[in-house]
Parts: structure tokens; sequence; C-alpha cells
């Protein structure tokens, strides 16, 4: 069974922070590795990575992947109240179906 | 641009009832998902349907059955809905299979069983 594990499970920070956020997993045939941002409605994406070492950049937000230690992290800078919103990790497998993690709760104080 | 619509944004239910959340896409995508999110629980899969006329299970789908009724539309029923289905429902489309494409969300259903 396909398995995501997101942590630390909240943080709170003050607004110019830079916070990292991790995601492990373990899948059988890894096939990508997806981030989303979930404010109070539908996850909107972020990214999907496939391929190790890759860094993938999206304005302040950036993410990285590690196909041989099973993780990936995704990291903001100088962070904004606007970015306060639960982060969503997502592998598909062999299977071609999302396993979510419980995601990461950032709150982010003026 | 409507993107995924979904239909009703809320619903209360009595056990026992039986009710359709509704789902459609405009963007012509292949695949469409359903999912139920639950406190501390993350996204869960019900059912997905990786091409028109195809359907197939999740990790979640006991007590639900879907339709796929033509390319755009997708619909989850629950037969004779339990308080344990009290939960937020979403579907997702994307152009393909997931782990090539990624998924677009609609705004959630948020369902209440008594």
């Amino acid at each position: 069974e396909d398995k995501v594990v997101q942590s630390p499970l909240s943080l709170v920070v003050h607004e110019g922070d830079t916070v990292t956020l991790n995601c492990s997993y373990e899948v059988t045939n890894f096939r990508s590795l997806l981030w989303y941002k979930q404010e109070k409605k539908a996850p909107t994406f972020l990214f999907m990575l496939t391929s190790s070492g890759i860094e993938k950049k999206s304005g302040r937000l950036s993410s990285i992947l590690d196909k041989k230690e099973l993780f990936s992290i995704l990291n903001i800078t100088a962070t904004q109240t606007g970015d306060s919103a639960v982060y969503l990790c997502a592998v598909v497998g062999s299977n071609y179906k999302l396993t979510f993690g419980k995601g990461t709760l950032l709150t982010v104080n003026p | 641009n409507a993107g995924v619509t979904q239909t009703p944004k809320f619903q209360v239910l009595k056990t026992g009832q039986s009710m359709t959340l509704q789902c459609a896409q405009d963007m012509n995508h292949n695949s469409m998902y359903w999912y139920r999110q639950d406190p501390g629980m993350g996204l869960r899969l019900i059912y997905y349907s990786a091409s028109e006329g195809t359907t197939d299970k999740g990790e979640v789908p006991n007590g639900y059955n879907v339709s796929r009724l033509n390319k755009r539309e997708f619909s989850l029923r629950l037969e004779s809905a339990a308080p344990s289905q009290t939960s937020v429902y979403f579907c997702a489309s994307s152009p393909g299979q997931a782990g090539t494409y990624e998924q677009y969300f609609g705004p959630g259903t948020r369902l209440t069983v008594t």
C-alpha cells in the first residue's frame, strides 16, 4: 500500500520567515510526486516532480525530489500571510492513483 | 472557463436517504476522480474514471457508486447514507492518467449525514 507522511503537521511562523515542509513516501513503481496548496476550498496545484535533484521554482516557492531517499521538500521564502494554507503532498505509483498525505497546516502571522 | 463544477455545495441528509453528487468539467479531460476529505485524514480516493466508459475503485469505495455519464460528467451516488459518510467531497479531472498530468479540483460539496 502506498504511503505518504508529511511533517510537520502544523507550523506557525512570522511574515518574512523561510519555511521547509517535508514529504516522505513509500510507493510501488514511483511515477510522480505532486504538491498542492489548499486554502478554505479546493486544492490548487503547485508542482509535479518526477526526476531527482531537479528543483522546480515558482516565485518564492520551490521544491525538490530525492528518489533515492524517498522524500521531497517544499520551500517557501519570505513568507506572507497569503501563504497561510494547508500544503498537501501526493504520490502516484504503478496504479496511477494519487495517494495524499495528511497535509501541513502553515500559519503565517503578520 | 468554469473548470470543474460540483453541485450541490452543501447538503444535509438523514441516515438511510440517498443522493447523487454531480460533477462536470469543461476542459475536455479524459480522467475524472472523486475524493473525500475528513479532518486529519487528507484526501482519499473513492472512485475514478480513467476515460469515458470506464470506472474503477479507489481507496474507500464502500457505500458509493459512480457513473461516468459522458466525457464531461462524473456523478457519485450514496444509496443509503450513513453518518460515517459525513465529509467534504471533491471531484477532480486531468487530461490523462495521474502521474503524468496534474489534477484540477472542483470547489467541493460539504455533506452532513445525521
